[in-house]
């Protein structure tokens, strides 16, 4: 069971645009920043979007985030077929003082 | 470019102590919190700790009491070392670094899978 709730899977065809959901509570997203990460089968998270909407650079503007209230958004437009991995987020959590995370969402590329 | 590696053992027997290394090679390790995060099949990722370059430590309470870890300023690696494993903490461990709560986890190793059986 994760702290922060996404759907387990999303699809789009090429081209198309995704949206995958981030829900949490007050004491991370609500008062903390949501990130969202990229992740490819067998290798590292790759960092896609930082405080909210902040992309690092080498992140193709493709990809943007938003937040609002205890939930966070990450919208993919102009879908290719390398987008296709698992996308999660995280915040911090006051509380825990720590690192709280969604439980990621499988994007596929139809 | 920061590049993070974990080295240890894949597999360690029930009850014995699990001991992991993460080395840091392409910047200073100085400023940043180093973090250590677990992904058990199937399940979502857990945060384990994180140590600050000065050494200070905060961890997940649900694993307090068995967790320690270290940091090796003179190597640039820090380390992870659980106790009295169970098969519940079979999952690939990953380190991870961070500046600030705002900005995110912006660093990752590849992570390494541990097995635990007996």
């Amino acid at each position: 069971q994760s702290v922060l709730t996404q759907p387990p899977s999303a699809s789009g065809a090429p081209g198309q645009a995704v949206t995958i959901s981030c829900s949490g509570s007050s004491s991370d997203i609500g008062s903390n920043s949501v990130n969202w990460y990229q992740q490819l089968p067998g290798a590292g998270p790759e960092l896609l979007i930082y405080n909210n909407n902040q992309r690092p650079s080498g992140v193709p503007d493709r990809f943007s985030g938003s937040k609002s209230g205890t939930s966070g958004s990450l919208a993919i437009s102009g879908l290719q077929s390398e987008d296709e991995a698992d996308y999660f987020c995280a915040s911090w959590h006051d509380s825990l003082s720590g690192w709280v995370f969604g439980g990621g969402t499988k994007l596929t590329v139809l | 470019q920061v590049q993070l590696q974990e080295s240890g053992p894949g597999l360690v027997k029930t009850s014995e102590t699990l001991s992991l290394t993460c080395s840091v090679s392409g910047d200073s390790p100085s400023g940043y919190y180093w973090n250590w995060i677990r992904q058990s099949p199937g399940k979502a990722l857990e945060w384990i700790g994180r140590i600050s370059y000065s050494g200070t430590t905060r961890y997940n309470p649900s694993l307090k009491s068995r967790v320690t870890l270290s940091l090796d300023t003179s190597k640039n690696q820090f380390s992870l070392r659980l106790t009295s494993v169970s098969a519940a903490d079979t999952a690939v461990y990953y380190c991870a670094r961070h500046i600030s709560s705002w900005w995110g986890i912006d660093s990752w190793g590849q992570g390494t899978l541990v097995t635990v059986s007996s």
